[in-house]
């Protein structure tokens, strides 16, 4: 039982290039998440899923898409990558929406040069 | 103003103290609190839900007071191994969403 994996784990991209973040999870939850938490900042939420083929804009989408083709997965996507999204990425998954426990992956650390 | 704010310290204890966190919430409407542990270059994992009447799990304690707004996180008999930044979390004030603190870091030491 891995719970959440996240991939990759380290990143370091150019202004402009594209990548996504995979996130999966073993647990049958229906309900995940992402966040991004940078320096001085409490985690924030970039997008959320409540269910395969449903996802719905957090508090800093913009910049940001993403897709739940399978239950299990959740992608995080950057189309063009610009330096201000240079942040530690971490995916939750959650068997209630928000006020179940959440639980973390790894986290992905992301340099944007 | 912060939806949540927390003193990110660092608290350094010796092993054995007692320490206590507070974390205080803007929103009256504000409907369930947590609290997070996260080691250092980890992600956060549940350490306790905070119920209105206040709650214990072994070490630990978790109070919330609605009149002054603020939760607050009690370790007693602090261990090495409590080292790590306690995140306070709020879920409803804000709307559907949980809003995360930025986290008190523990330094607890021999």
């Amino acid at each position: 039982n891995a719970g959440v994996t996240q991939t990759p784990k380290f990143r370091v991209l150019k202004t402009g290039q594209s990548m996504t973040l995979l996130c999966a999870q073993d647990m049958n939850h229906e309900y995940m998440y992402w966040y991004r938490q940078d320096p001085g900042m409490g985690l924030r939420l970039i997008h959320y899923s409540v269910g395969e083929g449903t996802t719905a804009k957090g508090e800093v989408p913009d910049g940001y898409n993403v897709s739940r083709l399978k239950k299990q997965n959740f992608l995080l996507g950057l189309e063009s990558a610009a330096p201000s999204q240079t942040s530690v990425y971490f995916c939750a998954s959650s068997s209630g929406l928000f006020r179940d426990e959440q639980f973390f992956g790894p986290g992905t650390r992301l340099t944007v040069l | 103003r912060k939806e949540v704010e927390q003193d990110p310290g660092p608290f350094n204890v010796p092993e054995g103290a007692t320490v206590a966190f507070n974390c205080t919430y803007s929103n009256s409407a504000s409907q369930s609190f947590f609290w997070y542990r996260q080691d250092c270059r980890k992600e956060p994992k549940l350490l306790m839900s905070v119920y209105s009447s206040g709650n214990e799990d072994g070490r630990f304690t978790a109070q919330l007071n609605r009149a002054s707004q603020y939760i607050s996180l009690l370790i007693r008999d602090s261990k090495l191994s409590d080292s790590a930044t306690y995140l306070c979390v709020e879920f409803g004030g804000g709307g559907n969403k949980l809003t995360f603190g930025t986290g008190t870091q523990l330094k607890v030491e021999l």
